[in-house]
């Protein structure tokens, strides 16, 4: 069983710049959701995607857009990067309906200068 | 007052010694109930999950919900060094957003 990966590790951005951060789901899930951990914080919900559409989302400016894949992979792109948005984000996997819970990536570290 | 509150710590304790780990919510919709555990800079590792009310075991670890009082723990037996780092509580009403608490930073001194 492969579990959920994710790239870059890091990143490197300024302020104003656009990135786009990738994920590779846990096989046989179905469903991705991304979360922002700030330092010293725990995780916030960003949102999830679900047969390719958002199913869900948190409290983020509409700059925090993604996409989902038919093989579930996902992306998260952020565009106008500001200095908050430095942070560990993470991507979680699941098989909606299994009632099974998340199981999360190992994070890429976005630092915005 | 933040949804998920959990004590951020440090605590540091000796090994062998029993863990006590917990986080209190007011949300009662509420229904699924997560431990996880992260090293640092890494991702959260699942170490329990519960659905609503009860106790569940897992070797050394032990997770109890008390949706009446909406409090929520975590205890770990026999603890080891390798036990040190951040337990993070996580909760949800539909297991997709998912809310957690800041964290709690373990270390367990040889």
């Amino acid at each position: 069983e492969t579990g959920v990966t994710q790239s870059p590790t890091h990143l490197i951005k300024t302020r104003g710049q656009q990135v786009t951060l990738r994920c590779s789901s846990q096989s046989g899930h179905n469903t991705v959701s991304w979360y922002q951990q700030a330092l010293g914080q725990g995780p916030q919900f960003i949102f999830q995607y679900y047969r390719e559409e958002e199913n869900g989302r948190g409290n983020f400016p509409p700059r925090f857009s993604g996409l989902q894949f038919p093989n579930y992979s996902s992306e998260l792109n952020v565009n106008a990067l500001e200095l908050d948005d430095s942070a560990l984000y993470l991507c979680a996997s699941s098989l909606i309906g299994s009632g099974d819970t998340q199981y999360f990536g190992p994070g890429t570290r976005l630092t915005v200068l | 007052q933040k949804e998920v509150e959990q004590d951020p710590g440090p605590l540091s304790v000796p090994e062998g010694a029993i863990v006590s780990l917990n986080c209190t919510y007011s949300n009662s919709a509420f229904q699924y109930f997560m431990w996880y555990r992260q090293y640092s800079r890494k991702g959260p590792e699942l170490l329990m999950y519960t659905y609503s009310s009860g106790n569940k075991e897992d070797g050394r670890f032990t997770a109890q919900v008390d949706k009446s009082s909406k409090y929520i723990s975590l205890f770990i037996r026999d603890s080891q060094p390798s036990d040190s780092a951040t337990y993070l509580c996580a909760m949800s009403y539909n297991n997709n957003d998912m809310r957690f608490g800041a964290g709690t930073r373990l270390t367990v001194k040889p």
